[in-house]
């Protein structure tokens, strides 16, 4: 079956700018992760989510991050006014249901802010 | 703080002979560990869990050790080829995930 996918890819943006990454997980996964991974560094977590409610936005480094899932299926991470230090890989995982089921990862979008 | 960590950076080893990749935890209360793998270019890829109830679990060409007494898990590959090339990361579940650093495998032909 197919796997957690995210789009764009590859995102390059001018710094200020605002940016939305996707991710669609699992079908019937009922938990959304968002991690950032800077290079050459593990994943960090950022926000959590069980169906349409962020049950854990910890992670998230500023106000100019924001994450929702509305339909508890699909989920955007927007990004707004893009700083330098923004530039990373951001991923996206989905579960069965909850934090202590096996996490699946898609590719990655990379965040290049010039 | 409480952290994953990873004794070594990297780790190069001879096709055919066997990996080990160690990892530290501080975190007492954690309860379940994964290990991950991950290629240039893509996410991370599940490779085997274990939960603290356990101290040793088998998977194909892969074992992962816990020994909770001294924090410390490892990952086994057995008969190590070149596409177990990679950055391997283990990671600490309690409210959430949380990842080490990450060993870079080699494998040299």
């Amino acid at each position: 079956g197919a796997g957690v996918s995210q789009s764009p890819r590859y995102k390059v943006a001018k710094r200020g700018q605002d940016v939305a990454l996707r991710c669609d997980p699992i079908s019937g996964h009922v938990s959304l992760f968002w991690y950032q991974q800077a290079l050459g560094q593990g994943p960090e977590f950022l926000t959590y989510f069980q169906n349409e409610a962020q049950l854990d936005k910890s992670g998230l480094p500023s106000d100019r991050f924001f994450a929702e899932r509305p339909e508890g299926s699909v989920s955007t991470l927007k990004i707004q006014r893009t700083q330098q230090e923004d530039s990373a890989v951001y991923l996206c995982a989905s579960s069965l249901a909850g934090t202590q089921e096996t996490q699946y990862f898609g590719p990655g979008t990379r965040l290049l802010v010039l | 703080g409480e952290s994953v960590g990873l004794h070594l950076p990297t780790l190069s080893v001879q096709e055919g002979d066997n990996s080990i990749i160690n990892c530290a935890y501080s975190n007492s209360a954690s309860d379940y560990f994964i290990w991950y793998k991950q290629e240039s270019g893509k996410g991370p890829q599940f490779i085997i869990d274990i939960r603290s109830n356990m101290d040793k679990r088998q998977g194909q060409r892969v074992t992962v050790l816990l020994n909770k007494t001294v924090k410390h898990l490892s990952l086994q590959i057995a008969a190590t080829q070149p596409g177990d090339s990679a950055v391997y990361f283990c990671a600490e579940n309690t409210d959430d995930m949380r990842f080490g650093a990450g060993t870079r495998l080699t494998v040299k032909p």
